[in-house]
Protein backbone atom coordinates (compact mmCIF):
# COMPACT_ATOMS: atom_id res chain seq x y z
CA UNK A 1 0.00 0.00 0.00
CA UNK A 2 0.62 3.43 -0.78
CA UNK A 3 2.69 5.51 2.23
CA UNK A 4 1.94 8.85 1.19
CA UNK A 5 -0.73 10.97 0.80
CA UNK A 6 -1.62 13.96 -1.71
CA UNK A 7 -3.87 16.10 -3.23
CA UNK A 8 -5.98 15.09 -6.34
CA UNK A 9 -6.01 17.98 -8.20
CA UNK A 10 -4.07 21.14 -7.80
CA UNK A 11 -3.65 24.18 -10.37
CA UNK A 12 -0.96 26.93 -11.08
CA UNK A 13 -0.40 29.77 -13.53
CA UNK A 14 2.05 29.76 -15.97
CA UNK A 15 5.09 30.93 -15.01
CA UNK A 16 4.35 30.81 -11.33
CA UNK A 17 5.95 28.49 -8.91
CA UNK A 18 3.59 25.14 -8.44
CA UNK A 19 4.50 23.70 -5.27
CA UNK A 20 2.81 20.35 -4.71
CA UNK A 21 2.94 18.85 -0.98
CA UNK A 22 2.92 15.18 0.34
CA UNK A 23 2.37 13.45 3.72
CA UNK A 24 4.50 10.54 4.60
CA UNK A 25 4.07 10.61 7.86
CA UNK A 26 4.91 6.89 8.50
CA UNK A 27 7.86 7.19 6.89
CA UNK A 28 11.24 5.12 8.20
CA UNK A 29 14.51 6.70 8.68
CA UNK A 30 16.20 5.18 5.75
CA UNK A 31 13.55 5.17 3.41
CA UNK A 32 13.83 7.89 0.05
CA UNK A 33 10.93 10.15 -0.86
CA UNK A 34 11.09 10.56 -4.87
CA UNK A 35 8.52 12.14 -7.11
CA UNK A 36 7.55 10.86 -10.32
CA UNK A 37 5.66 12.47 -12.84
CA UNK A 38 3.36 10.84 -15.99
CA UNK A 39 1.88 12.46 -18.49
CA UNK A 40 -0.98 11.62 -20.44
CA UNK A 41 -0.12 8.20 -22.17
CA UNK A 42 3.63 8.06 -21.50
CA UNK A 43 5.33 6.10 -18.60
CA UNK A 44 6.93 7.76 -15.16
CA UNK A 45 9.24 10.33 -15.76
CA UNK A 46 11.52 10.35 -12.78
CA UNK A 47 11.86 14.15 -11.42
CA UNK A 48 13.88 14.06 -7.78
CA UNK A 49 14.51 12.30 -4.71
CA UNK A 50 16.16 13.24 -1.53
CA UNK A 51 16.50 11.32 2.47
CA UNK A 52 16.92 14.07 4.81
CA UNK A 53 18.14 17.29 3.21
CA UNK A 54 16.65 19.74 0.21
CA UNK A 55 17.58 18.29 -3.16
CA UNK A 56 17.57 20.69 -6.22
CA UNK A 57 18.62 19.14 -9.60
CA UNK A 58 17.32 21.05 -13.34
CA UNK A 59 13.79 19.98 -13.44
CA UNK A 60 12.68 21.13 -9.43
CA UNK A 61 13.53 21.22 -5.88
CA UNK A 62 12.32 18.94 -2.99
CA UNK A 63 11.76 20.36 0.30
CA UNK A 64 11.68 17.87 3.10
CA UNK A 65 10.47 19.04 6.19
CA UNK A 66 12.89 18.11 9.85
CA UNK A 67 10.84 15.31 10.96
CA UNK A 68 10.40 13.91 7.52
CA UNK A 69 6.67 13.43 7.46
CA UNK A 70 5.88 15.43 5.03
CA UNK A 71 7.50 16.85 1.75
CA UNK A 72 6.88 19.59 -0.96
CA UNK A 73 8.07 19.78 -4.61
CA UNK A 74 8.83 22.89 -6.53
CA UNK A 75 8.74 23.72 -9.81
CA UNK A 76 10.05 27.15 -9.57
CA UNK A 77 8.83 28.59 -13.07
CA UNK A 78 5.59 26.05 -14.39
CA UNK A 79 4.76 25.76 -17.76
CA UNK A 80 2.06 24.15 -19.93
CA UNK A 81 4.34 21.33 -20.40
CA UNK A 82 4.55 20.42 -16.47
CA UNK A 83 0.75 19.60 -16.95
CA UNK A 84 0.96 15.72 -15.74
CA UNK A 85 0.12 13.74 -12.60
CA UNK A 86 2.60 14.06 -9.80
CA UNK A 87 3.26 10.58 -7.74
CA UNK A 88 5.25 10.87 -4.60
CA UNK A 89 6.37 7.60 -3.64
CA UNK A 90 8.36 6.42 -0.32
CA UNK A 91 10.71 3.79 -1.51
CA UNK A 92 10.34 1.03 1.05
CA UNK A 93 12.70 -1.30 1.28
CA UNK A 94 12.34 -5.02 2.54
CA UNK A 95 14.29 -8.62 2.68
CA UNK A 96 13.63 -9.07 -1.08
CA UNK A 97 14.83 -5.49 -2.31
CA UNK A 98 13.53 -1.88 -2.72
CA UNK A 99 10.07 -1.35 -4.02
CA UNK A 100 8.06 1.83 -5.14
CA UNK A 101 4.07 2.14 -4.20
CA UNK A 102 2.45 4.83 -6.01
CA UNK A 103 -0.53 6.43 -4.65
CA UNK A 104 -2.88 8.14 -7.16
CA UNK A 105 -1.11 11.30 -7.20
CA UNK A 106 -1.58 14.83 -7.65
CA UNK A 107 -3.11 15.85 -10.96
CA UNK A 108 -1.15 19.29 -11.73
CA UNK A 109 -3.01 21.52 -14.94
CA UNK A 110 -1.01 24.69 -15.54
CA UNK A 111 -3.34 27.27 -16.89
CA UNK A 112 -1.88 29.79 -19.55
CA UNK B 1 21.73 5.95 -23.57
CA UNK B 2 18.53 4.24 -24.90
CA UNK B 3 16.11 4.18 -22.82
CA UNK B 4 13.61 1.11 -22.03
CA UNK B 5 11.85 -0.55 -24.77
CA UNK B 6 8.60 -1.85 -24.65
CA UNK B 7 5.68 -3.59 -27.56
CA UNK B 8 2.92 -3.72 -28.65
CA UNK B 9 2.33 -0.49 -27.49
CA UNK B 10 -1.18 -1.24 -28.22
CA UNK B 11 -3.21 -4.44 -28.13
CA UNK B 12 -6.92 -5.17 -28.16
CA UNK B 13 -7.97 -8.80 -27.59
CA UNK B 14 -11.17 -10.54 -26.60
CA UNK B 15 -11.61 -12.06 -23.21
CA UNK B 16 -10.45 -15.74 -22.77
CA UNK B 17 -7.81 -15.40 -25.41
CA UNK B 18 -3.92 -14.97 -24.48
CA UNK B 19 -1.70 -11.88 -24.81
CA UNK B 20 2.29 -11.44 -24.20
CA UNK B 21 4.26 -8.11 -23.58
CA UNK B 22 7.75 -7.48 -24.22
CA UNK B 23 10.03 -5.12 -22.10
CA UNK B 24 14.09 -4.10 -23.00
CA UNK B 25 15.69 -2.88 -19.83
CA UNK B 26 18.17 -0.17 -20.06
CA UNK B 27 21.54 -1.71 -20.67
CA UNK B 28 23.06 -3.00 -17.69
CA UNK B 29 20.10 -2.62 -15.54
CA UNK B 30 20.51 -5.58 -12.80
CA UNK B 31 16.48 -4.96 -11.83
CA UNK B 32 13.43 -5.00 -13.81
CA UNK B 33 9.97 -4.55 -12.80
CA UNK B 34 6.61 -5.44 -14.53
CA UNK B 35 3.49 -2.09 -12.86
CA UNK B 36 0.05 -2.62 -14.21
CA UNK B 37 -2.21 0.85 -13.94
CA UNK B 38 -5.57 1.09 -14.41
CA UNK B 39 -7.56 4.20 -15.59
CA UNK B 40 -7.65 6.35 -12.57
CA UNK B 41 -4.76 4.84 -10.41
CA UNK B 42 -1.09 4.88 -9.86
CA UNK B 43 0.56 1.99 -10.96
CA UNK B 44 1.08 -1.25 -9.30
CA UNK B 45 4.21 -3.37 -9.23
CA UNK B 46 3.31 -6.87 -10.23
CA UNK B 47 6.96 -8.73 -10.17
CA UNK B 48 10.51 -7.80 -9.83
CA UNK B 49 13.51 -9.52 -10.88
CA UNK B 50 17.17 -9.44 -9.81
CA UNK B 51 19.29 -10.16 -12.89
CA UNK B 52 16.94 -13.19 -14.02
CA UNK B 53 15.43 -14.01 -10.74
CA UNK B 54 11.98 -13.70 -9.28
CA UNK B 55 12.48 -11.25 -5.83
CA UNK B 56 8.70 -10.27 -5.46
CA UNK B 57 5.82 -11.47 -7.40
CA UNK B 58 3.17 -11.36 -4.14
CA UNK B 59 0.88 -9.06 -5.87
CA UNK B 60 0.92 -11.26 -9.11
CA UNK B 61 -2.20 -13.10 -10.48
CA UNK B 62 -0.41 -16.40 -10.62
CA UNK B 63 -3.21 -18.39 -11.88
CA UNK B 64 -3.32 -16.30 -15.24
CA UNK B 65 -0.43 -14.01 -15.13
CA UNK B 66 3.35 -15.10 -15.50
CA UNK B 67 6.73 -13.28 -16.39
CA UNK B 68 10.06 -14.35 -17.47
CA UNK B 69 13.91 -12.60 -17.69
CA UNK B 70 15.74 -15.05 -19.76
CA UNK B 71 19.53 -14.66 -19.78
CA UNK B 72 19.16 -11.47 -17.40
CA UNK B 73 18.07 -8.99 -19.88
CA UNK B 74 14.67 -8.91 -22.01
CA UNK B 75 11.68 -9.99 -20.10
CA UNK B 76 8.06 -11.34 -21.12
CA UNK B 77 4.97 -11.05 -19.46
CA UNK B 78 1.77 -12.99 -20.52
CA UNK B 79 -1.91 -13.34 -19.36
CA UNK B 80 -3.98 -16.93 -20.16
CA UNK B 81 -6.51 -16.48 -20.36
CA UNK B 82 -7.74 -12.48 -19.77
CA UNK B 83 -10.50 -10.76 -17.90
CA UNK B 84 -11.83 -7.68 -18.32
CA UNK B 85 -10.55 -6.32 -15.60
CA UNK B 86 -6.94 -7.35 -17.07
CA UNK B 87 -7.82 -3.83 -19.40
CA UNK B 88 -4.90 -1.18 -18.51
CA UNK B 89 -1.47 -0.34 -18.97
CA UNK B 90 1.14 -2.65 -18.22
CA UNK B 91 4.51 -0.61 -17.81
CA UNK B 92 8.28 -1.79 -17.44
CA UNK B 93 11.06 -0.35 -15.56
CA UNK B 94 14.42 -0.94 -14.87
CA UNK B 95 17.20 -0.04 -12.00
CA UNK B 96 20.90 0.05 -12.08
CA UNK B 97 21.41 -1.57 -8.73
CA UNK B 98 20.91 -5.62 -8.27
CA UNK B 99 18.57 -4.68 -4.73
CA UNK B 100 16.84 -1.46 -6.47
CA UNK B 101 17.89 1.02 -4.70
CA UNK B 102 18.93 3.19 -7.58
CA UNK B 103 16.08 5.25 -9.58
CA UNK B 104 13.62 3.46 -11.28
CA UNK B 105 12.92 4.26 -15.43
CA UNK B 106 10.05 3.77 -17.14
CA UNK B 107 8.94 2.69 -20.35
CA UNK B 108 6.37 4.15 -22.97
CA UNK B 109 3.82 1.34 -21.55
CA UNK B 110 1.91 -1.56 -23.57
CA UNK B 111 -2.34 -0.38 -23.44
CA UNK B 112 -4.07 -3.63 -23.22
CA UNK B 113 -8.25 -3.29 -23.64
CA UNK B 114 -10.28 -6.67 -23.19
CA UNK B 115 -13.56 -6.80 -24.82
Amino acid sequence: DAKTTQPPSMDCAEGRAANLPCNHSTISGNEYVYWYRQIHSQGPQYIIHGLKNNETNEMASLIITEDRKSSTLILPHATLRDTAVYYCIVRTSSNTGNQFYFGTGTSLTVIP
Amino acid sequence: EAGVAQSPRYKIIEKRQSVAFWCNPISGHATLYWYQQILGQGPKLLIQFQNNGVVDDSQLPKDRFSAERLKGVDSTLKIQPAKLEDSAVYLCASSLDPRGRETQYFGPGTRLLVL
